[in-house]
């Protein structure tokens, strides 16, 4: 069974601090995803890499895919009330089938 | 991307009862998925809907109790049969493009039962 755990389960910071999420298996996944869902919606894909060692950047959020594959980490600098949210990684060994999804970072961003 | 949409948003039901979910996209796509999730936390996929295929469940689901149906390639439902409260919980479709690994999601059903 492949897992994907993430860490911290649960993070509450305030506004301007930055922070990091990490996710982690033992598993190689071809292609790993970040997704943030907000009260009452659906997640909402962030990134996608593919590469070991990619680093991608979306505005404040910085995404790293490990070397080995196995593992990702999403920084925000500067987090702001508008981050709030449960974020999600998810991994998939193929494009033909489901994704592993983890099992989420609860962040709450205080004004 | 794709638009997906779920009716309905929200529902109280009674006990023993069953609900149909609909999932609308607004393009033709393979696979598509149905996730549980409790509040705040992660998704637990409830089974694969391809459609031309039966679909397929995951471990502790079972089709009498969520019974699926795949009519199209922009269509679904899923069915929560002979509810208890512990079917309370947030349901989304989700749909994954042939060649990417990205899922889109919609939604979701926000389920209670009393």
């Amino acid at each position: 069974t492949q897992l994907l755990e993430q860490s911290p389960q649960f993070l509450s910071i305030q506004e301007g601090e930055n922070l990091t999420v990490y996710c982690n298996s033992s598993s190689v996944f071809s292609s790993l995803q970040w997704y943030r869902q907000e009260p009452g919606e659906g997640p909402v894909l962030l990134v996608t890499v593919v590469t070991g060692g990619e680093v991608k950047k979306l505005k404040r959020l910085t995404f790293q895919f490990g070397d080995a594959r196995k593992d990702s980490s999403l920084h925000i600098t500067a987090a702001q009330p508008g981050d709030t949210g449960l974020y999600l990684c998810a991994g998939a060994q193929t494009n033909a089938g489901k994704s592993t999804f983890g099992d989420g970072t609860t962040l709450t961003v205080k004004p | 991307s794709a638009v997906i949409s779920q009716k309905p948003s929200r529902d109280i039901c009674q006990r023993g009862t069953s609900l149909t979910i609909q999932c609308q996209v607004d393009s033709q796509v393979t696979m598509m998925f149905w996730y549980r999730q409790q509040p705040g936390q992660s998704l637990t996929l409830i089974a694969t809907a391809n459609q031309g295929s039966e679909a397929t469940y995951e471990s502790g689901f079972v089709i009498d109790k969520f019974p699926i149906s795949r009519p199209n390639l922009t269509f679904s439902t899923l069915t929560v049969s002979n509810m208890s409260p512990e079917d309370s919980s947030i349901y989304l479709c989700s749909i994954k493009r042939t060649g990417h690994y990205e899922q889109y999601f919609g939604p979701g059903t926000r389920l209670t039962v009393t």
